[in-house]
C-alpha cells in the first residue's frame, strides 16, 4: 500500500537559519508531488509541485525552494527563514488519478 | 485563477443536528474535493465530485455539485462529536497536474 512520510512534525527555527523539511512516499512510482502551506485564516496555499525527477514547478514567489532528488522525494528548504515563513507545510502526492494523499504535517514556528 | 468560497466560515451544531457547509467558485470546476482535517494534521479525502448534478454519500456525509459545476455542499445527518474538525473543498485548476485550489475551510464543532 501507499504511504507518504512527512517530517520533522514540529520545528521552531530563529529567523535567518536554514530550512530543510523532507517528504517521502513508499508504494508507488512516478508520483506528482505538491507542497501546501497552511496559514491561519488562509487556507492551503500550493508552493511548489513536481511531477518528475529534477522538475519543480513554483507557484508563489517566496522565500522557499524546493527539490526532487529522488522520485519519491520532495524536499522544501530554505537558506534564511524569515518570520512569514510560519506556518503549517504539507506535502501531498497523486498517482494516476487526481485524489491528493496528504502527509502529517509539519508546523513551522519561525522566532 | 480559480477562488473558491467556503460558508461558513465556522459553525458549532448540538450533536444530534444536520448541517450543510457550501462551497462556491467563480468558474466552472472541473473536479470537486471535499477533505477533513484535524486540527495539526493532515487531510483526510471524503469524497470527489466531477460531474454536474453528481451526488455522493459516505456514512452520514452527503456532497452535492449542482448542475452549472460551480457550487458543491456537504451535508451531514445527525452530527457525531467525531464530525468536528476542519472541512476543505477543493477544486482541481484543469490539466495533467492535477493542482488543487482549496478554499479556507469551515471550523466545525458538534457539541456533546
Amino acid at each position: 500500500s501507499q504511504t507518504i512520510h512527512q517530517w520533522p512534525a514540529t520545528l521552531v527555527q530563529p529567523v535567518g537559519s536554514p530550512l530543510s523539511l523532507e517528504c517521502t512516499v513508499e508504494g508507488t512510482s512516478n508520483p506528482n508531488l505538491y507542497w501546501y502551506r497552511q496559514a491561519a485564516g488562509r487556507g492551503l496555499q500550493l508552493l511548489f509541485y513536481s511531477v518528475g525527477i529534477g522538475q519543480i514547478s513554483s507557484e508563489v514567489p517566496q522565500n522557499l525552494s524546493a527539490s526532487r532528488p529522488q522520485d519519491r522525494q520532495f524536499i522544501l528548504s530554505s537558506k534564511k527563514l524569515l518570520l512569514s515563513d510560519s506556518g503549517f507545510y504539507l506535502c501531498a502526492w497523486t498517482g494516476t488519478g487526481p485524489v491528493y494523499t496528504f502527509g502529517s504535517g509539519t508546523r513551522l514556528t519561525v522566532v | 485563477s480559480q477562488e473558491l468560497e467556503q460558508s461558513p466560515q465556522s459553525l458549532i451544531v448540538q450533536e444530534g443536528k444536520n448541517l450543510t457547509i457550501n462551497c462556491t467558485s467563480s468558474k466552472t470546476l472541473y473536479g470537486l474535493y471535499w477533505y477533513k482535517q484535524k486540527y495539526g494534521e493532515g487531510l483526510i479525502f471524503l469524497m470527489m465530485l466531477q460531474k454536474g448534478g453528481e451526488e455522493k454519500s459516505h456514512e452520514k456525509i452527503t456532497a452535492k455539485l449542482d448542475e452549472k459545476k460551480q457550487q458543491s455542499s456537504l451535508h451531514i445527518t445527525a452530527s457525531q462529536p467525531s464530525h468536528a474538525g476542519i472541512y476543505l473543498c477543493g477544486a482541481d485548476t484543469g490539466g495533467s497536474n492535477y493542482k488543487l485550489t482549496f478554499g479556507k475551510g469551515t471550523l466545525l464543532t458538534v457539541n456533546p
